[in-house]
């Protein structure tokens, strides 16, 4: 069955340096992948979706990488700042027209002024 | 320009009890999509509506099920409610089906807490 794997460890640190998520998926080839934001009881934030003939995208200081072969995602947040302090979660199209949407389990963030 | 809305925040109820949440989407969205998480997890898929037709189902028990109105907004039933069910429903909007069901847009959620 499809899965998903994020680092179910959180990521601590410092302010101003890059962070980089990482999120993997097996049995399954997505048309596309999304990165999501979500904080404390709150609801998912869409930040960024790449196809699967797209390397690399940007907005911001926000950066995706997506690893067809190796199915693996990376999201990167460079010059981080304490408020980008969340939990971030990676998703995949479920299957083709239903916009269903598989998430990984998500990794918190934890940036340190 | 007004996001998803959810209600109601907060409900608490009883097992084997009945509930309803509702959802409206976005200003020019067509369809809505149900999910479930629980602590610690990631939102878990229930429903897709579109033009009141369910465009996909979840592997979840006939107990939920779901509709969606002329309006384009929606509800979610759970029957005979659980303790498991307890978690937070979140209602996700987004302009179509296809490629216009990439870019969703959630709700704040309604937190379940059932006792």
């Amino acid at each position: 069955s499809q899965k998903i794997e994020q680092n179910s460890e959180a990521l601590n640190i410092q302010e101003g340096k890059t962070a980089t998520l990482t999120c993997n998926y097996t049995n399954y080839s997505p048309a596309y992948l999304q990165w999501y934001r979500q904080d404390p009881g709150r609801g998912p934030v869409f930040l960024l979706l790449i196809r699967e003939n797209e390397k690399e995208k940007r907005k911001e200081r926000l950066k995706v990488t997506f690893d067809t072969t190796l199915k693996q995602s990376l999201f990167h947040i460079t010059a981080s700042q304490p408020a980008d302090s969340a939990t971030y979660l990676c998703a995949l199209e479920g299957s083709s027209n239903t916009g269903k949407l598989i998430f990984g389990q998500g990794t918190t963030l934890q940036v340190k002024p | 320009d007004a996001g998803v809305t959810q209600s109601p925040t907060h409900l608490i109820k009883t097992r084997g009890q009945h509930v309803t949440l509702r959802c409206s989407p976005i200003s020019g969205h067509k369809s809505v999509s149900w999910y479930q998480q629980v602590l610690g997890q990631g939102p878990q898929f229930i429903f897709q509506y579109y033009e009141k037709e369910e465009r996909g189902r979840g592997n979840f028990p006939d107990r939920f099920s779901a509709r969606q109105f002329p309006n384009y907004s929606s509800e979610l039933n759970v029957n005979a409610l659980l303790l498991g069910d307890s978690a937070l429903y979140l209602c996700a909007s987004s302009l179509g089906i296809g490629s216009l069901s990439y870019e969703q847009y959630f709700g704040p959620g309604t937190r379940l807490t059932v006792t």
